[in-house]
C-alpha cells in the first residue's frame, strides 16, 4: 500500500545548528512530492515541491530538499536553525491510482523545537 | 497572495447541534478540501470538491456532509454534533492542472486556511 513515513515525531536542535527532517514514501513510480509547515495556531504553508527534473529543490525560508529516488526519501534540510523555524513539518505525496486519479497522503508530521 | 479564510478560529458547540463550518478561498481555485487534524494521527481528508456542486467522499466522511453551490466557498456541516468530532478544522484549495498524456486532471498544490478549533461538549 502507498504510504508516507515521517520516522521522528519530535527533533528539538540548538539555534544555529543544521537540520534534517525524514520523509519517506513506498511507492512503484515517482510521484510528487511536498514539505508544508504549519506554524503554532495557524494552517499550513507550502515550504517547496518536487515534480521533475533536479533531484535538489530549494523552497522558502532557507529550506532545501532532496528527492532521492533509491532511497524513496524526500528529506528536508536547512544549513542553520532560527527560533522561528520551530513548528510542525509536514511531508505529503501525490500518488496516482487506477484510473488516473491522484491521492495525496500525508505524513503524520515532525514537531521541531529550537533551543535558544 | 492565495487567500483562504475560514469563518471562526474557535467555536464551541454543543453534543446533537448542527455545525457550519465556512471555507471561502479568493484565487478562482477549481479544488477545494476539508481535513481534520488531530494529535498523532496527522490530517485526515474528510470530503473534497473538484467543481460546483461536485464532492467526493475522502477518508473519514462519516459524520460530515459538504456543500459547494459557489465555486469559492466550500462548506462542511456537522449533521449532529458529537465530542468525538472536537478537533481541528482546515480548509485548503488548489488549481487542477492537466498532467500526462492521458491529461485527466489532478491536483496540485494546497492553499491552507488558519484552521477552525471545533470544541463539542
Amino acid at each position: 500500500a502507498q504510504s508516507v513515513t515521517q520516522p521522528d515525531i519530535h527533533i528539538t536542535v540548538s539555534e544555529g545548528a543544521s537540520l534534517e527532517l525524514r520523509c519517506n514514501y513506498s511507492y512503484g513510480a515517482t510521484p510528487y512530492l511536498f514539505w508544508y509547515v504549519q506554524s503554532p495556531g495557524q494552517g499550513l504553508q507550502l515550504l517547496l515541491k518536487y515534480f521533475s527534473g533536479d533531484t535538489l529543490v530549494q523552497g522558502i525560508k532557507g529550506f532545501e530538499a532532496e528527492f532521492k529516488r533509491s532511497q524513496s526519501s524526500f528529506n528536508l534540510r536547512k544549513p542553520s536553525v532560527h527560533w522561528s523555524d520551530a513548528a510542525e513539518y509536514f511531508c505529503a505525496v501525490l500518488f496516482r491510482r487506477a484510473g488516473n486519479n491522484r491521492k495525496l497522503i500525508w505524513g503524520l508530521g515532525t514537531s521541531l523545537a529550537v533551543n535558544p | 497572495d492565495v487567500k483562504v479564510t475560514q469563518s471562526s478560529r474557535y467555536l464551541v458547540k454543543r453534543t446533537g447541534e448542527k455545525v457550519f463550518l465556512e471555507c471561502v478561498q479568493d484565487m478562482d481555485h477549481e479544488n477545494m478540501f476539508w481535513y481534520r487534524q488531530d494529535p498523532g494521527l496527522g490530517l485526515r481528508l474528510i470530503y473534497f470538491s473538484y467543481d460546483v456542486k461536485m464532492k467526493e467522499k475522502g477518508d473519514i466522511p462519516e459524520g460530515y456532509s459538504v456543500s459547494r453551490e459557489k465555486k469559492e466557498r466550500f462548506s462542511l456541516i456537522l449533521e449532529s454534533a458529537s465530542t468525538n468530532q472536537t478537533s481541528m478544522y482546515l480548509c485548503a484549495s488548489s488549481f487542477i492542472f492537466v498532467w500526462g498524456l492521458a491529461g485527466r486532471l489532478s491536483y496540485n498544490e494546497q492553499f491552507f486556511g488558519p484552521g477552525t478549533r471545533l470544541t463539542v461538549l
